[in-house]
């Protein structure tokens, strides 16, 4: 399948700082989702973003989707304990199967 | 949450062992996925499903198998275990209609085979 590449694959940051994780595709993306992993835990979705240059917010995350849909970022504000995770990006088909990035770990000093 | 659902959470087998790790889901999704992750690394997807008695192999190579004989259940099956199944698998279930194919994944099972 057609992969996405996400960066960085580690961040360490300090309580209160931003985070940024970008995933990029090669070829234009029909859809691209998030997710999130907790430490141990499972993915769980946080959004879908489907329009050429949509931004979407929930709280301090602030999804974006490239005009050209071949990229997208997830931005955290003043990061928070919580937020320590690994999160995913993964694009849609036409068949129902995703395909996810590698995910970046992101963990955070209190 | 959604209401899905795999059973164990966490096993430990001896290598030849047939194992049957569970997977159910209440909210009636017709597409159901296995996926197998090592500790901090991606998802792999082993298997899926678009219905009653569809089954297709996913993108990387598995020695289990599945079956799908009610829409609610998903089995996978491994009829001798091996020491390099030992990962982490993942079920996950998606609604059908529309152009969403968000994926909502089960707690997982935690297989380890010595």
């Amino acid at each position: 399948g057609q992969q996405v590449m996400q960066i960085p694959q580690y961040q360490h940051v300090q309580e209160g700082e931003d985070f940024t994780t970008y995933c990029n595709s090669s070829t234009t993306l029909s859809n691209i989702q998030w997710y999130k992993q907790r430490p141990g835990g499972h993915p769980v979705f946080l959004i879908q973003l489907v329009k050429s240059g949509e931004v979407k917010k929930q709280k301090r995350l602030t999804f974006q989707f490239g005009e050209a849909k071949k990229n997208s970022s997830l931005h955290i504000t003043a990061t928070q304990t919580t937020d320590v995770g690994t999160y995913f990006c993964a694009r849609g088909g036409s068949n129902y199967k995703l395909t996810f990035g590698k995910g970046t770990l992101l963990t955070v000093n209190p | 949450e959604a209401d899905i659902y795999q059973t164990p959470r966490y096993l430990v087998i001896g290598t030849g062992k047939k194992i049957t790790l569970e997977c159910s889901q209440t909210m009636g999704h017709d597409k159901m996925y296995w996926y197998q992750q090592d500790p901090g690394m991606e998802l792999h997807l082993i298997h899926y499903s678009y219905g009653v008695n569809s089954t297709e192999k996913g993108d990387l190579s598995s020695e289990s198998t599945v079956s799908r004989i009610r829409t609610e259940h998903f089995p996978l099956t491994l009829e001798s275990a091996r020491p390099s199944h030992t990962s982490q698998y993942l079920c996950a279930s998606s609604p059908s209609g529309g152009s969403s194919d968000t994926q909502y994944f089960g707690p997982g099972t935690r297989l380890t085979v010595l």
